[in-house]
């Protein structure tokens, strides 16, 4: 059980493209979904913190026009990186649990985003 | 803030050996849960053990177990008869009352045939 999709595994598109970004909890209900952006050899950082319904809470330094995050369902949580540019090109992973506190988290398996 | 400090940026082993990996942390808050994950070349990220803070007692799952150390912040990673599937990324993460996890920079462990 609790497992998380996360679609696509790779994208390679053009400066100036939007990207989506789908993480799907397939068998329970993602109350909270968490976006992690990882560079190679670095660790994970996180993104943004989004609630089913609200607007997502975004760390600093993350530009919320840049990254748009749609939490609209219990079950999907979507990023789009608007107007990708090639610094944008990065691996970009996103969890998800259910309840608030100390629920475990369940990892997607990741996004490779090149932008040319 | 909490911070999550992984000292090692490298480790190898030799097959069947054992290898810790440390880990220490910073917080002010006493409740919280700690855990290790592993990251494959595949960048999958898979848990492999956690701790919850209120516990005293060092968990363990196979092969893996922790020597939690809460007054001295300290959260390491015993690997017992490493096998050559251990080699990956290990990551110690802190995850406190926002939810949200707080990841160190990781530990690249070799494990030699």
């Amino acid at each position: 059980g609790a497992v998380v999709s996360q679609h696509p595994s790779r994208v390679i598109c053009k400066s100036g493209t939007s990207v989506k970004i789908e993480c799907r909890s397939l068998d329970f209900q993602a109350t909270t979904m968490f976006w992690y952006r990882q560079f190679p050899k670095q660790s994970l950082m996180l993104m943004a913190t989004s609630n089913e319904g609200s607007k997502a809470t975004y760390e600093q330094g993350v530009e919320k026009d840049k990254f748009l995050i749609n939490h609209a369902s219990l079950t999907l949580s979507t990023l789009t990186v608007t107007s990708a540019h090639p610094e944008d090109s990065s691996f970009y992973i996103c969890s998800a649990s259910h309840g608030q506190g100390y629920q475990p988290q369940h990892f997607g398996d990741g996004t490779r985003l090149s932008i040319l | 803030a909490q911070t999550v400090t992984q000292s090692q940026p490298e480790m190898s082993v030799q097959e069947a050996e054992t290898v810790t990996l440390s880990c220490t942390y910073d917080t002010s808050e006493s409740d919280y849960y700690l855990f290790w994950y592993k990251q494959p070349p595949s960048r999958q990220m898979i848990l492999v053990i956690r701790q919850e803070a209120y516990k005293q007692q060092n968990a363990t799952e196979n092969r893996f177990s922790v020597n939690f150390q809460k007054a001295a912040k300290s959260f390491s990673l015993k690997i017992s008869d490493s096998q050559l599937g251990d080699a990956a990324m290990y990551f110690c993460a802190y995850r406190g009352s926002q939810g949200n996890l707080i990841f160190g920079k990781g530990t690249k462990l070799s494990v030699k045939p």
